[in-house]
């Protein structure tokens, strides 16, 4: 299948343990957060949200973080799998009303066995 | 299998043949997104619907490329005259109309030879 993202920034972590990846984003007016999970071949799919008025909001085994000082966002794995080997988009609403989203550029995450 | 499905999967077409993309979203969404991935890079937004509506269509979006959607129901996006550039994978989103959350089909990889 095609391969996603061959010169992307690569995070490698050992299985089990706690990934962070991180996000800088550009527009101060964006109201909405997301992050996605693309493998290889596959459409991107939906890992979690957040919205401007939130810090912090956690899933199952995934935490995302938002600093709005900096324009930083994170997204935490806790007890990293194989199957999390992907890369990982964060993408920003473009505060047009559309949500049309502006996608960063993406993390390839290697588990290691 | 009630996600968003893309028709075909993938497209090889000589330079200057016109191509048609199919994408039927989730059955309840109002909201549909083209968006367009090259290699190494995220998804770039390229046109957006709301039921039958094209309400925005990014730069990105030449008079070669035109994109319905009938009934507000599926979509196509239509290449004409293809080049080399085109090359990429298509891919499209829906939502609802309140929460901006966009679920994502698999992509239609084109190749143009």
């Amino acid at each position: 299948g095609e391969s996603v993202g061959l010169h992307l920034p690569t995070l490698s972590v050992q299985e089990g343990d706690n990934s962070i990846i991180n996000c800088a984003y550009s527009n101060s007016a964006s109201d909405y957060f997301i992050w996605y999970k693309q493998e290889s071949g596959k459409g991107p799919q939906f890992i979690i949200d957040i919205r401007s008025n939130m810090d912090k909001r956690q899933g199952q085994r995934v935490t995302v973080l938002l600093n709005k000082t900096v324009k930083h966002l994170s997204l935490q794995i806790a007890a990293t799998q194989p199957g999390d080997s992907a890369v990982y988009f964060c993408a920003e609403d473009d505060s047009s009303g559309t949500y049309k989203y502006i996608f960063g550029t993406g993390t390839r995450l290697k588990v290691l066995a | 299998d009630t996600g968003v499905s893309q028709d075909p999967r993938h497209k090889i077409t000589k330079r200057g043949q016109n191509v048609t993309f199919r994408c039927d979203p989730i059955s309840e969404h109002n909201r549909l997104y083209w968006y367009r991935q090259t290699l190494g890079q995220g998804p770039e937004f390229l046109t957006y619907f709301q039921n039958e509506a094209q309400l925005e269509k990014s730069r990105l979006l030449s008079d070669r490329f035109s994109a319905e959607r009938p009934k507000g129901s599926f979509s196509t996006l239509e290449i004409q005259r293809t080049e080399q550039g085109d090359s990429a994978m298509y891919l499209c989103a829906s939502s609802l109309a309140g929460p901006p959350k966009q679920f994502f089909g698999p992509g239609t990889r084109l190749t143009v030879l």
